[in-house]
């Protein structure tokens, strides 16, 4: 059974550079018609769609974010990472991976378990 | 970007219980909406898409209505597992956007 799974520090500095990666287990990335996305969660609030990737690469982002994230995929490793930059505090959340059947409804049908990370120095 | 929100953003109800929690878009999004159950260390679940169908796997005492700007979930017959956190999710235009949660609260 696929499984999604996110890593990364869970501290980081502001202004600095956010790296997360996305483990995909049980399944090829590059199988099926799938896009893989990002959505955070901040501390008390909604989720936040961050962007997504297809395993062929062609990244499109949440317009909100999009001057300060990078999202690309590793098919030989069989995962896919966010890079978000200039930190600050308001990047605190707990980040999910997820994948979202290129269909209708767009709906994400698969998610990690998130991890959390905190933007103090 | 088009504004979801829900309510109540949290209720009790006891289990055998049904409850109701709607979505509502802040423009017409058609049948583009989705639900999901999210608890607290897990990863959150789709239930529903295209605001009616059900997941597969997903028991059928969910279940989903509404279209273009108010949207319903409904839980018949609560059970222990789904005291949760349920969020909708527009996926009519980019960037997606999700709405504020409901959390479904034990009795």
């Amino acid at each position: 059974q696929l499984q999604l799974q996110e890593s990364g520090p869970g501290l980081v500095k502001p202004s600095e550079t956010l790296s997360l990666n996305c483990a995909v287990s049980g399944g090829s990335i590059s199988s099926g018609n799938y896009y893989w996305d990002w959505i955070r969660q901040p501390p008390g609030k909604g989720l936040e769609w961050i962007g997504r990737i297809y395993h062929t690469g062609s990244p499109y982002y949440n317009p909100s974010l999009k001057s300060r994230v990078t999202i690309s995929v590793d098919t030989s490793k069989n995962h896919f990472s966010l890079k978000l930059s200039s930190l600050t505090a308001a990047d605190t959340a707990f980040y999910y991976c997820a994948r979202r059947p290129n269909r209708p409804y767009g709906y994400f049908d698969l998610w990690g378990r998130g991890t959390r990370v905190t933007v103090s120095s | 970007d088009i504004q979801m929100t829900q309510s109540p953003s949290s209720l009790s109800a006891s289990v055998g219980g049904r409850v109701s929690i709607t979505c509502r878009a802040s423009q017409s999004i058609s049948i583009y909406l989705n639900w999901y159950q999210h608890k607290p260390g897990k990863a959150p679940e789709l239930l529903i898409y295209g605001s009616s169908t059900l997941q597969s796997g997903v028991p059928s005492r969910f279940s989903g209505s509404g279209s273009g700007t108010e949207f319903t979930l409904t839980i018949s017959g609560l059970q222990p597992e789904d005291f949760a956190t349920y969020y909708c999710q527009q996926s009519y235009s980019t960037p997606f956007t999700f709405g504020p949660g409901t959390k479904v609260e034990i009795k």
